[in-house]
């Protein structure tokens, strides 16, 4: 199946402080991204979904201007997380698609520790 | 609604045995996918299968099989013969056009494999 990398694979931040999470395709061009957040014995949760070129599209409850999502490239994609708190602490996995017909490839995640 | 349910939490199995992941799911489309994916410890997603709502043929990969029962709305993944390293989350998905071709996952199951 074609790769998709996270970086880094886990980061640890002040509260108060912004970080940013990359995803990129590696051997395909991702025109759709999605990113996730998953707690501890949870499910994933899609946060928003992004076309590259396009705003994204937030899920319902979701803080666009808290988690910042730029989809510039066809092989990259970042979630930058703004003044993060400790409830922002969790896993953020990131899932790339080429089109609608074709399977969704998801990176490793990135563990985040906000203290 | 589109909803993915996933009723069994925790499976504790000895190597070896057999263990049968339920996952029934409710959709309005008639079009639709059904995917498993496998969580490591790692955290990395692992895609095991997709199906497509047309297809109701059970499939076996090594020991790995799939039941698609359209008429229960169910998609039960089964481990034959269970090692050490089939230890995960297991998550059955939904996707259909009109979520936007977006994946709704079920809660997950926790595989535990005893040596």
């Amino acid at each position: 199946g074609a790769v998709v990398s996270q970086h880094p694979s886990w980061v640890i931040c002040k509260s108060g402080t912004s970080v940013k999470i990359e995803c990129r395709s590696l051997d395909f061009q991702a025109t759709t991204m999605f990113w996730y957040r998953q707690f501890p014995k949870q499910s994933l949760m899609l946060m928003a979904t992004s076309n590259e070129g396009s705003k994204a599209t937030y899920e319902q409850g979701v803080e666009k201007d808290k988690f910042l999502i730029n989809h510039a490239s066809l092989t990259l994609s970042t979630l930058t997380v703004t003044s993060a708190h400790p409830e922002d602490s969790s896993f953020y996995i990131c899932s790339g698609r080429t089109g609608v017909r074709y399977e969704q490839y998801f990176g490793p995640g990135t563990r985040l520790t906000v203290t | 609604a589109q909803k993915v349910t996933q009723a069994q939490t925790e499976i504790s199995v000895v190597e070896k045995e057999d263990v049968t992941l339920d996952c029934v799911y409710e959709t309005r489309d008639t079009t639709y996918y059904l995917f498993w994916y496998k969580q490591p410890p790692s955290g990395e997603l692992v895609f095991l299968i997709r199906r497509n709502s047309f297809d109701e043929q059970n499939e076996i990969s090594g020991r790995y099989s799939w039941n698609f029962q359209k008429s229960t709305s169910s998609f039960n993944f089964t481990i034959t013969a269970s090692q050490v390293v089939d230890s995960a989350v297991y998550f059955c998905a939904l996707r259909f056009k009109a979520a936007g071709n977006k994946l709704t996952f079920g809660g997950g199951t926790r595989v535990l494999v005893k040596p």
